[in-house]
């Protein structure tokens, strides 16, 4: 079946780090993927997201490739900030259906000062 | 603002009281989906629906669980007979049906605690 693995957190940082986030999967056939994000006491919101092997999805200074060879979709941001302090939630929808999406387990982001 | 709507927002119950959760899309959406999450989880797909037809449902869903949507526009979710086990927070999403896949919009959730 379809799964999705992401690295565990809580992933600390200082204002303006370096942020990746891994996220792997397993599929059958050519599944979209995607990356949502959760705030505290909101409901999860679609961050960005990539259709098609080589596909780049960006959104907020937030960035992922779909990389077919190696099944990831890693999330990437150059300099991250305190607001982007929330969960981040891998997934994946694979097509032929109801696309409904599977989701990885969430990697808590904490952004300090 | 019109986005997902979920009620109440928290949820303490005993054990062996039922439940009821209700679930408001945006208005144009004709897709309605329910997910559980617990804690250091993502959601898991419970259920779907295409207006008010439930197309889908999880193995998850026992048969303590039920779903409606009578009207193709709210939907309610009821678990009946609660366990200590349901405890969880139970997200509502809207979409948009289409060939390929559309963006899930998601409420606040409603998070259930059964002593």
């Amino acid at each position: 079946g379809n799964s999705v693995t992401q690295m565990e957190g809580p992933v600390t940082l200082s204002e303006e780090a370096f942020l990746t986030i891994n996220c792997t999967y397993t599929a059958t056939g050519y599944p979209s993927l995607f990356w949502y994000v959760q705030y505290p006491g909101e409901g999860l919101q679609l961050l960005l997201k990539a259709t098609k092997a080589d596909d780049k999805g960006s959104n907020k200074g937030f960035e992922a490739t779909y990389r077919k060879e190696t099944t990831s979709f890693h999330l990437e941001k150059g300099s991250v900030q305190v607001s982007d302090s929330a969960v981040y939630f891998c997934a994946l929808a694979a097509s032929g259906g109801s696309y409904i999406p599977t989701f990885g387990r969430g990697t808590s982001l904490i952004v300090h000062p | 603002d019109t986005g997902v709507s979920q009620n109440p927002r928290h949820k303490i119950t005993k054990r062996g009281q039922n439940v009821t959760f209700r679930c408001d899309p945006i208005s144009e959406h004709n897709r309605l989906y329910w997910y559980r999450q617990t804690l250091g989880q993502g959601p898991e797909f419970l259920t779907y629906f295409q207006n008010e037809a439930q197309l889908e449902k999880s193995r998850l869903l026992s048969d303590r669980f039920s779903a409606e949507r009578p009207k193709g526009s709210f939907s309610t979710l009821e678990i009946q007979r609660t366990e200590q086990g349901d405890s969880a927070m139970y997200l509502c999403a809207s979409s948009l049906r289409s060939d390929s896949y559309n963006e899930q919009f998601f409420g606040p959730g409603t998070r259930l605690t059964v002593l």
